[in-house]
């Protein structure tokens, strides 16, 4: 499984933009980069994945480095609903989800 | 979206006795699901991949014998802790992997308090 660094917490005003960044310097060629997110006392949320061009749905966008080594995960406006533990998840297709510790987001009103 | 129903949500039992936890696909089949546990201010760690019509696989320092996994069915996977103790208390999770291009989806997670 691929190393992932992540910043142990960052704090967001709400509406405002956020990046959370994550490093994954050993991700495979073949690894899709998979973001979830965990409200307290509650099961992982898948947020988004992607390979290796930028994705965006409804929830967010994820920002994928030319050589894939890091990626970013934007919010485009933090609620107070999006206050959680991010992880980066770097992983093959149909292949388990590893979980680091995770970015906790705390949202400012 | 494909969604996972974990039963029970919480549940207390006492020292020695075992308790089983649901895990189930509502729209969709699920080939594979996954064993989360997850202790207060921790990460989520993976205990086995369960597939349906086999046997589970568990991951390293997990006992099998002492966390039962059935995946009998394609929409359905239990998990039985059996014999349990207080060390057992944790928060279960489960994951299918959906297939569908949105990789996998958790249960709600089982929050189970062994006194």
């Amino acid at each position: 499984d691929a190393k992932t660094t992540q910043p142990n917490s960052m704090e967001s005003n709400e509406e405002e933009p956020v990046h959370l960044p994550c490093n994954h310097s050993t991700i495979s060629g073949t690894d899709y980069i998979h973001w979830y997110r965990q409200l307290p006392s509650q099961g992982p949320e898948y947020v988004i994945h992607g390979l290796t061009s930028n994705v965006n749905n409804r929830m967010a966008s994820l920002a994928i480095a030319e050589d894939r080594k890091s990626s970013t995960l934007i919010l485009h406006r933090a609620t107070l609903r999006d206050a959680a533990v991010y992880y980066c998840i770097p992983t093959g297709a149909n292949s388990k989800l590893t979980f680091g510790k995770g970015i906790t987001l705390s949202v400012r009103p | 979206g494909a969604v996972v129903s974990q039963h029970p949500s919480r549940v207390i039992c006492k020292s020695g006795t075992s308790v089983k936890i649901e895990c189930r696909s509502l729209d969709f089949q699920a080939t594979t699901m996954f064993w989360y546990r997850q202790f207060p201010k921790q990460s989520l760690m993976l205990m086995a991949t369960s597939n349906e019509g086999s046997k589970a696989t568990y991951e390293q320092g997990v006992e099998k014998d002492k966390f039962l996994i059935n995946h009998a069915s394609l929409t359905l996977s239990t998990l039985t802790v059996t014999s349990a103790h207080p060390e057992d208390s944790s928060f279960y999770i489960c994951s299918a992997l959906t297939g569908v291009g949105d990789g996998y989806t958790f249960g709600s997670g089982t929050r189970l308090t062994v006194v």
